[in-house]
């Protein structure tokens, strides 16, 4: 079945430092993928999403490619601030309408001022 | 445009005792979700609706019951709470094969 697996955290950084978090997945097809923040008390937003192979999501200087070779999902920026200190979620929706949204267990991000 | 709102935000209950959490959309999205957070996990889908008139089974759907009302609506019911239902409920929707939005929250507290 379905599955995504990311890396686990805490991930802490300082301010202005370059993040990646790594996100693979297993699944049959093309699926869409998309990567979800949650804030401190606060429900799951989308942040960004790919649909196909080699598309790059963005939004908030925050980016992911889909890279069908590798089966992968890395969501990078390249300076963090400390506002962006939350927990990300990878996650994936099979090619039919039917399937459900499998989501991966969460990278919680620390940044220090 | 609200999205997708939840009621209560906060609610604590007494073993045993039983309460229906609420949820609507506004965006007209066929599919709608319960899920549940435990502290420093994942989401785990308790019930979705892939459409008004049906519901399904998701992984730990075993002491709640769900309604879909219309298209709009999607209740979550706990009959008799326990203390292992302690946890913060989000509700989702989607369309077709688009990503999930999702309400706020409700943070239960069962002592």
């Amino acid at each position: 079945g379905n599955s995504v697996t990311q890396m686990e955290g805490p991930v802490t950084l300082s301010e202005e430092a370059f993040l990646t978090i790594n996100c693979t997945y297993t699944a049959t097809g093309y699926p869409s993928l998309f990567w979800y923040v949650q804030y401190p008390g606060e429900g799951l937003q989308l942040l960004l999403k790919a649909t196909k192979a080699d598309d790059k999501g963005s939004n908030k200087g925050f980016e992911a490619t889909y890279r069908k070779e590798t089966t992968s999902f890395h969501l990078e920026k390249g300076s963090v601030q400390v506002s962006d200190s939350a927990v990300y979620f990878c996650a994936l929706r099979g090619y039919s309408s039917a399937s459900k949204i499998i989501f991966g267990s969460g990278t919680r991000l620390s940044i220090r001022p | 445009n609200a999205g997708v709102t939840q009621t209560p935000k906060f609610q604590v209950l007494k073993t045993g005792q039983s309460m229906t959490l609420q949820c609507a959309q506004d965006m007209n999205h066929n599919s709608m979700y319960w899920y549940r957070q435990d502290p420093g996990m994942g989401l785990r889908l308790i019930y979705y609706s892939a459409s008004e008139g049906t519901t399904d089974k998701g992984e730990v759907p075993n002491g709640y019951n769900v309604s879909r009302l219309n298209k709009r609506e999607f209740s979550l019911r706990l009959e008799s709470a326990a203390p292992s239902q302690t946890s913060v409920y989000f509700c989702a929707s989607s369309e077709g094969a688009a990503a999930e939005y999702f309400g706020p929250g409700t943070r239960l507290t069962v002592t």
